[in-house]
């Protein structure tokens, strides 16, 4: 069975500090990465991921794909209040376009 | 143009009664998933569905759940004879392309509780 891990499952960090996001993966026929943000609503598409080692950025968010390492990190640094949310890692995996959720890390930033 | 919309926003039903949960997906998007999250969980896969067929329903229960998507309409999630178990917030998601080279959008979620 496919599985998405991520860690920490929660994070509280003050304004300004920078935090690192882990995703890990076992799956049988991975084809790409996403990772969403989630707050009190629909998790909104950050970044998609298919080829190891490039960096994808937005903002002052970043993630990279580590194929070898079957690993994704999602980087914020300058934090903010608003960047309090749960931070979902999902896989596509297989023909069927379906999504393999881990179970999100909860970030907290505090003033 | 509008993101994936959902509704209701939110659904109150007793037990036995039956929950219908609609998804407009974005416009020009012709692929639809519905997900489920419990509290405390990740979303799970339920269903996926192209206009008029459903294509992958590996996630959904084999009873009492049944998913939709006709040629003019919204997709529609079908619950019968709800349980207390079926508590949860039911995300639909839409994509332009099948294959997972296409990001999929998704909607503001149905919160269903079951008394």
């Amino acid at each position: 069975e496919d599985k998405v891990v991520q860690s920490p499952l929660s994070l509280v960090v003050h304004e300004g500090d920078t935090v690192t996001l882990n995703c890990s993966y076992e799956v049988t026929n991975f084809r790409s990465l996403l990772w969403y943000k989630q707050e009190k609503k629909a998790p909104t598409f950050l970044f998609m991921l298919t080829s190891s080692g490039i960096e994808k950025k937005s903002g002052r968010l970043s993630s990279i794909l580590d194929k070898k390492e079957l690993s994704s990190i999602l980087n914020i640094t300058a934090t903010q209040t608003g960047d309090s949310a749960i931070y979902l890692c999902a896989l596509y995996t297989g023909a069927n376009s379906k999504l393999t959720f881990g179970k999100g890390i909860t970030l907290s930033v505090r003033p | 143009n509008a993101g994936v919309m959902q509704n209701p926003r939110h659904l109150v039903r007793r037990r036995g009664q039956e929950a219908r949960l609609r998804c407009s997906p974005m416009k020009g998007h012709s692929h639809v998933y519905w997900y489920r999250q419990l509290p405390e969980e990740g979303l799970k896969f339920m269903v996926y569905l192209q206009k008029e067929n459903i294509i992958d329903e590996s996630g959904m229960p084999k009873e009492r759940f049944s998913a939709e998507f006709p040629k003019e309409g919204p997709s529609i999630l079908r619950i019968q004879q709800v349980v207390r178990g079926d508590s949860a917030a039911y995300f639909c998601a839409s994509s332009q392309g099948q294959g997972a080279l296409t990001e999929a959008f998704f909607g503001q979620g149905t919160r269903l509780t079951v008394v």
